[in-house]
């Protein structure tokens, strides 16, 4: 079974404050992805990585960063949390091998930001 | 215009009963349409992909209509372990990226 780890199902920190969250695969999948879900508004795409070392904006970029220096890590990175960053952050990873691509989530992180 | 669209319910219905969910694209370019499920809490896992032609799994049934940019989710049956937010998932093709839709709350009562 393919195994999405996030490092934290919840975390707090303070306004300004630099936060790393910590995904990792098991299955030697080519893509990752950050999502954060709000309610309303569904699970919308922060940053998207499909290679080592290679990233791609999704639709909700600022105010974060990622990094992709292992094939099975991808890091999310609020460079000076926010209060409108309080949110459940979510990793997914998938392969574009077989029919379509299927993404496999892992746990979730809820990051409140005071 | 949002790339993915749903009806947010949500859809209170008896067990036993049938319900079905839409979900529209704006890109005509999508590839490949995926139903997933996240409980309350939960992650979101597959339920199951949408194939042109139509599928079935057990009581479950998924349309696409390409022409009208839609695809749709048939539940059969309702169990009471059915209640959950059904999401629709849209791939452009784009790197592998998935558009979500918002999700539809399903709720089955006794």
């Amino acid at each position: 079974d393919v195994k999405v780890t996030q490092s934290s199902r919840y975390l707090v920190k303070r306004t300004g404050e630099k936060v790393f969250l910590e995904c990792v695969q098991d299955m030697d999948h080519e893509n990752m992805f950050w999502y954060r879900q709000d309610p309303g508004l569904g699970l919308r795409l922060i940053y998207f990585s499909y290679d080592v070392k290679m990233k791609e904006k999704g639709d909700i970029p600022e105010g974060y960063s990622v990094s992709r220096e292992k094939k099975e890590r991808f890091s999310l990175i609020l460079e000076s949390a926010s209060t409108n960053q309080t949110s459940m952050y979510l990793c997914a990873s998938s392969n574009d091998r077989g029919r379509g691509v299927r993404a496999f989530f892992g746990q979730g992180t809820r990051l409140t930001v005071v | 215009r949002k790339e993915v669209e749903q009806d947010p319910g949500p859809f209170n219905v008896p067990e036993g009963a049938t319900v079905a969910f839409n979900c529209t694209y704006s890109n005509s370019a999508s590839q490949s349409f995926f139903w997933y499920r996240q409980d309350c809490r939960k992650e979101p896992k597959l339920l199951m992909s949408v194939y042109s032609s139509g599928n079935e799994d057990g009581r479950f049934t998924a349309q696409l209509n390409r022409a009208s940019q839609y695809i749709s989710l048939l539940i059969r049956d309702s169990k009471l372990s059915d209640s959950a937010t059904y999401l629709c998932v849209v791939n452009t093709g784009t790197a592998s990226k998935l558009t979500f839709g918002t999700g539809t709350r399903l709720q089955v009562t006794l």
